[in-house]
């Protein structure tokens, strides 16, 4: 699976946007970028997934570009509950989630 | 994820000590985990399971082992316990089937080993 790299830490206002960037330059034709976050010391949670296209959910959106070396998770309207380390995870459907470091996202007031 | 649950939550325990770690899961799904967690780092793939009579060794299933009762149930023993196995561990499930392989995650058994 390819390799990620995302920033350690990022702060956000409440209310704005959260862009969390996460860069996967060596991602395979055939491998996915998963974004879960971990909400201190409680068990991970999937946000969402994508291949090429943009996504959205309920949660958040996941913009990827086009040449797939990079993507963006964006949380649209941050609540201080959105204060986590969010895992960005490139791999193969049906392979073994690969968790690094993640970015610790912290929401202030 | 009150559909996957983990018992004991927290346990504290001695070297050389035999500990079982339980997770059970109403999701239906095919497949489990375990994974382990050291402070300030990411999950590490402790063993993995696709149905009740396939297990499969992850990153570091060195010192554990594990079975699969059955769909619902997967256990991980720790045969002789050791300091360094002090650690958050958590079990998760996913099913293929849903189109996603999305994996949900217990809340976790914080164990400590003396």
């Amino acid at each position: 699976d390819a390799k990620t790299t995302q920033p350690t830490s990022m702060d956000c206002a409440e209310g704005r946007a959260a862009n969390l960037p996460c860069n996967h330059s060596t991602i395979s034709g055939n491998e996915y970028v998963y974004w879960y976050r971990q909400i201190h010391s409680q068990g991970p949670q999937y946000i969402i997934h994508g291949l090429k296209n943009n996504e959205t959910n309920e949660m958040a959106s996941l913009i990827i570009t086009e040449d797939r070396k990079s993507s963006t998770l964006i949380l649209p309207h941050a609540t201080l509950r959105d204060t986590a380390v969010y895992y960005c995870i490139v791999r193969v459907a049906n392979r073994q989630l690969t968790f690094g470091s993640g970015t610790q996202l912290t929401v202030l007031p | 994820d009150a559909d996957v649950t983990q018992t004991p939550r927290n346990r504290i325990t001695k070297t050389g000590k035999r500990i079982m770690l339980e997770c059970s899961q109403t999701k239906g799904h095919d497949r489990m985990y375990w994974y382990r967690q050291d402070p300030g780092l990411g999950l590490r793939l402790i063993y993995y399971s696709f149905d009740v009579k396939d297990i499969n060794k992850g990153e570091i299933s060195d010192g554990y082992s594990v079975s699969r009762q059955a769909q619902a149930k997967f256990s991980l023993s720790l045969e002789s316990a050791i300091p360094n196995q002090t650690a958050l561990y958590f079990c998760a499930t996913s099913d293929l089937e849903l189109g996603k392989d999305t994996q949900y995650f217990g809340p976790g058994t914080r164990l400590t080993v003396l």
